[in-house]
């Protein structure tokens, strides 16, 4: 079945940068887009951004522009979201989900806990 | 601050009807898709419904979602304890050119 992978949770200090995986089984790569969305404790849903796992193309919020990187190995069948400069707003829980640009996240991976803490 | 407004919470007994509301603007909502998701507690968001109306494989039909002008609906009927959970509604935002989230609002079964 189609599954979104991701890996374990993160502790990391102000400042420092974390990078979180995302593996995709179940379906062809390349052929769908994967958003990133983050959900601090108690609080709505946040668009990160997108990447296009075909061709490679990017797109972010412009409240993370500066500081989100997200990169993908097809070979791997996996996607990569690095966020740097860390600070302690970004604890989070951080989804990949499956989904074109404009349209429905239809898959979602279980989430990354990234704790930001000294 | 979310740039969709939902309700904050939403409750009813078994088996009655609960109607969620998400208000946006012809920048989002007016000129796109709405999709709306179900998060249980501790679990990831799950796909509810998608292209205003449309209900994945697998959704019953219990759960239902409309669109008019710059606000979008979810209907839940036959209300049970499983229900219990956050929703959310998303669409894209052509002028933040961003995908944007509603506020949430969170069912509870009385």
């Amino acid at each position: 079945q189609v599954q979104l992978v991701q890996s374990g949770a993160e502790v990391q200090k102000p400042g420092a940068s974390v990078k979180v995986s995302c593996k995709a089984s179940g379906y062809t790569f390349t052929t769908y887009a994967l958003h990133w969305v983050r959900q601090a404790p108690g609080q709505s849903l946040e668009w990160m951004g997108w990447i296009n796992a075909g061709n490679g193309n990017t797109k972010f919020s412009q409240m993370f522009q500066d500081r989100v990187t997200i990169t993908r190995d097809t070979s791997a069948s996996t996607a990569y979201m690095e966020l740097s400069s860390l600070r302690s707003e970004d604890t989070a829980m951080y989804y990949c989900a499956r989904g074109n640009l404009r349209s429905q996240m239809d898959v979602w991976g279980k989430g990354t806990t990234v704790t930001v803490s000294s | 601050q979310s740039v969709l407004t939902q309700p904050p919470s939403v409750s009813a007994a078994p088996g009655q009807k609960v109607i969620i509301s998400c208000s946006g603007s012809s920048s989002n909502i007016g000129n796109n898709y709405v999709f709306w998701y179900q998060q249980l507690p501790g679990a990831a968001p799950k796909l509810l419904i998608y292209e205003n109306n449309k209900r994945p494989s697998g959704i019953p039909d219990r759960f239902s979602g409309s669109k008019s002008g710059t606000s979008a609906t979810l209907g839940i009927t036959g209300l049970q304890t499983g229900d219990e959970a956050d929703y959310y509604c998303g669409t894209w935002d052509s002028s933040l050119s961003a995908y944007v989230f509603g506020s949430g609002t969170q069912v509870t079964v009385l």
